[in-house]
């Protein structure tokens, strides 16, 4: 099937610095990936929508300059976490879903982000 | 209320079969999946099933869905302690991108 790497699996920072999370496509083409929070023993709660070629769309109570999100290619998304602070701590994943293939999305590994 | 809800925990012995149930409320959900994590991973999708089926095997995991009472649930039989992890049930329609919407997830606990 198809594969979604994401990259770092793990990141600590300072607080008040910014840390960029990539998330690729392998093997298709993602005009639309998504980015997910995830906090212990919580669901995944969908942050934004990223466009390929567009702004990103972002749900109801996400910050959107905090949470920067680019779509430059078909095959990568990034979300960049700027100005961390320790309540930043959380679990991040992104999915995309293959156009050509089944209504299926494929996720990445996660990346655990920890600021100190 | 959730939109999709599950019980937090199940704890089975290895060897039982596991039962994990979820339940929604969008009466035009279309696909419904099982997906499962372990710890500090991703998701990985386990199964998902049509709305207009009612069952679905594949090998250890039979998936049933009662559309009308909007219940759908994951048996694995002989449950390993390789299958401990967190099930999340989730839904989604049909049209332009997926966005699926989860459960909070079902910790499975399996014991030697």
């Amino acid at each position: 099937g198809a594969v979604v790497s994401q990259h770092p699996s793990r990141v600590i920072c300072k607080s008040g610095t910014s840390v960029k999370i990539e998330c690729r496509s392998l093997d298709f083409q993602a005009t639309t990936m998504f980015w997910y929070r995830q906090f212990p023993k919580q669901s995944l709660m969908l942050m934004a929508t990223s466009n390929e070629g567009s702004k990103a769309t972002y749900e109801q109570g996400v910050e959107k300059d905090k949470f920067l999100i680019n779509h430059a290619s078909l095959t990568l998304s990034t979300l960049t976490v700027t100005s961390a602070h320790p309540e930043d701590s959380s679990f991040y994943i992104c999915s995309a879903s293959d156009p050509g293939g089944t209504s299926e999305a494929f996720f990445g590994q996660g990346t655990r982000l920890t600021v100190v | 209320g959730e939109d999709v809800e599950q019980s937090l925990f199940l704890s089975v012995r290895e060897g039982d079969s596991s039962v994990i149930n979820c339940t929604y409320t969008d009466s035009s959900s279309t696909y419904l999946y099982w997906y499962k994590q372990e710890p500090g991973a991703g998701l990985q999708l386990l199964t998902y099933i049509f709305s207009n089926m009612d069952m679905k095997q594949d090998q250890r995991l039979t998936v049933l869905l009662n559309k009308k009472d909007k219940h759908l649930s994951l048996r694995i039989a002989d449950t390993q302690t390789g299958d401990s992890a967190i099930y999340f049930c989730a839904e989604s329609r049909t049209g332009g991108s997926y966005i699926p919407t989860f459960g909070r997830g079902t910790s499975l606990i399996v014991h030697p």
